[in-house]
């Protein structure tokens, strides 16, 4: 089974400020396989990028996704308010199975 | 609009059975995968189970033996089935399509609470 494990699980950040999350898995997998969500409190999950670098539909080109192999980034260029939130990964395996890191909170400072 | 809407959460006691719905709209069940993660108060993501466009079903081991997933294609809708549920099982659950290896589209979700 592969392990997600996020990073920081914490990130206390100021608008306008750049936010770099981590994503490592415990073992190689494909660029295709790695998403990103956020989920605002109160929400459903929403996803921002598949692929790990392909924005979804509607997302703003602040949020970027880069990495391959076990390391994956979601770089967010310009915090703005709507984007404090908790952020996480997933994984697709080929067990046919999805799993998820246990996320990074992005908090106002 | 593309949408999902669950429901069918509610309070039940440990060792009891709930079955959850959740209703689509805008696209067909049938042919999409299909997933169901839960949240747990306070914490993150779950993944819990997954019906593919074929009929093929799969769960994640805390449920597995526990848990069914199935879907009625005359009324476009997914359901989970949760029988001898535990305290650990308390969440909110989430209906969620998948579209290649990720989901697109989520619902609101429904609240299982398992307590006496």
């Amino acid at each position: 089974e592969i392990v997600l494990t996020q990073s920081p699980g914490t990130l206390s950040l100021s608008p306008g400020e750049r936010a770099t999350l981590s994503c490592r898995a415990s073992q190689s997998i494909s660029s295709s396989y790695l998403a990103w969500y956020h989920q605002k409190p109160g929400q459903a999950p929403r996803l921002l990028i598949y692929g790990a670098s392909s924005r979804a539909t509607g997302i703003p080109d602040r949020f970027s996704g880069s990495g391959s192999g076990t390391d994956f980034t979601l770089t967010i260029s310009r915090l703005e308010p709507e984007d404090f939130a908790v952020y996480y990964c997933q994984q697709y395996d080929s067990s046919r199975r999805l799993t998820f890191g246990g996320g990074t909170k992005v908090e106002i400072k | 609009e593309v949408q999902l809407v669950e429901s069918g959460g509610g309070l039940v006691q440990p060792g009891g059975s709930l079955r959850l719905s959740c209703a689509a709209s805008g696209f067909t069940v049938s042919s999409n995968y299909m997933n169901w993660v839960r949240q747990a108060p306070g914490k993150g993501l779950e993944w819990v189970s997954v019906i593919y466009s074929g009929g093929s079903t799969y769960y994640a081991d805390y449920v597995k033996g526990r848990f069914t997933v199935s879907r009625d294609n005359s009324k476009n809708t997914l359901y989970l089935q949760m029988n001898s549920l535990r305290a650990e099982d308390t969440a909110v659950y989430y209906c969620a399509r998948g579209e290649k290896y990720y989901m697109d589209v989520w619902g609101k979700g429904t609240t299982v609470t398992v307590s006496s």
